[in-house]
């Protein structure tokens, strides 16, 4: 079946930092994949989404790139601040019903 | 502004009991769904509801029970069968962005 696998947490990075965080799929057909971003104590918010390979999706100083041929939507940017703390869900919806795989989440921490 | 309500925030019970989670949208969107969330781990799918009347059980609706007699509600029991209920609860809609969903602010349930 279809699954995503993201890089295990926590990251620690220091302010300023360049940050990537890796997400890989496996899936049937052609899945939109999205990037969510959990705050302590909050729900999920979407940080950005692909529909279709080679699409670039961005937000908020965020980037991640479909890549078909890798299978993969990494998610990165280039200077970190220490409100992006918070932990960082890769996902893939594949189906007609909305339903969403989703990885286990990547634990940031940026420090001062 | 449109959104996902869930009350309480926080909730306590003692084992044995039944409790219900509220979730309440004015997306005027047709499908709802609830996930768990234990830490350190994604969002796993209790119950999701794609028309008012119907719902299908996800991957770990044991030891739950919901209904979704209006649009705008799906509330979620967690019952006394659910061996281990203490966990964070989040309940989302999709927005129709290629599958993207909605999160509402979720409830934490603690069983004491």
């Amino acid at each position: 079946g279809d699954s995503v696998t993201q890089m295990e947490g926590p990251v620690t990075l220091s302010e300023e930092a360049f940050l990537t965080i890796n997400c890989t799929y496996t899936a049937t057909g052609y899945p939109s994949l999205f990037w969510y971003v959990q705050y302590p104590g909050e729900g999920l918010q979407l940080l950005l989404k692909a529909t279709k390979a080679d699409d670039k999706g961005s937000n908020k100083g965020f980037e991640a790139t479909y890549r078909k041929e890798t299978t993969s939507f990494h998610l990165e940017k280039g200077s970190v601040q220490v409100s992006d703390s918070a932990v960082y869900f890769c996902a893939l919806s594949g189906n007609s019903n909305y339903q969403l795989i989703w990885g286990a989440g990547t634990k940031l921490i940026i420090k001062p | 502004d449109g959104g996902i309500t869930q009350s309480p925030k926080y909730l306590f019970r003692k084992e044995g009991q039944n409790v219900t989670l509220s979730c309440e949208q004015n997306l005027n969107h047709d499908a709802m769904y609830w996930y768990r969330q234990d830490p350190g781990q994604g969002l796993r799918l209790i119950y999701y509801s794609q028309i008012v009347n119907d719902f299908q059980k996800g991957d770990i609706a044991e030891g739950y029970s919901v209904s979704r007699e209006k649009k705008e509600s799906f509330p979620l029991t967690v019952t006394s069968a659910q061996k281990n209920p203490t966990a964070f609860y989040l309940c989302a809609s999709p927005t129709g962005l290629a599958g993207a969903q909605f999160f509402g602010p979720g409830t934490r349930l603690t069983v004491l």
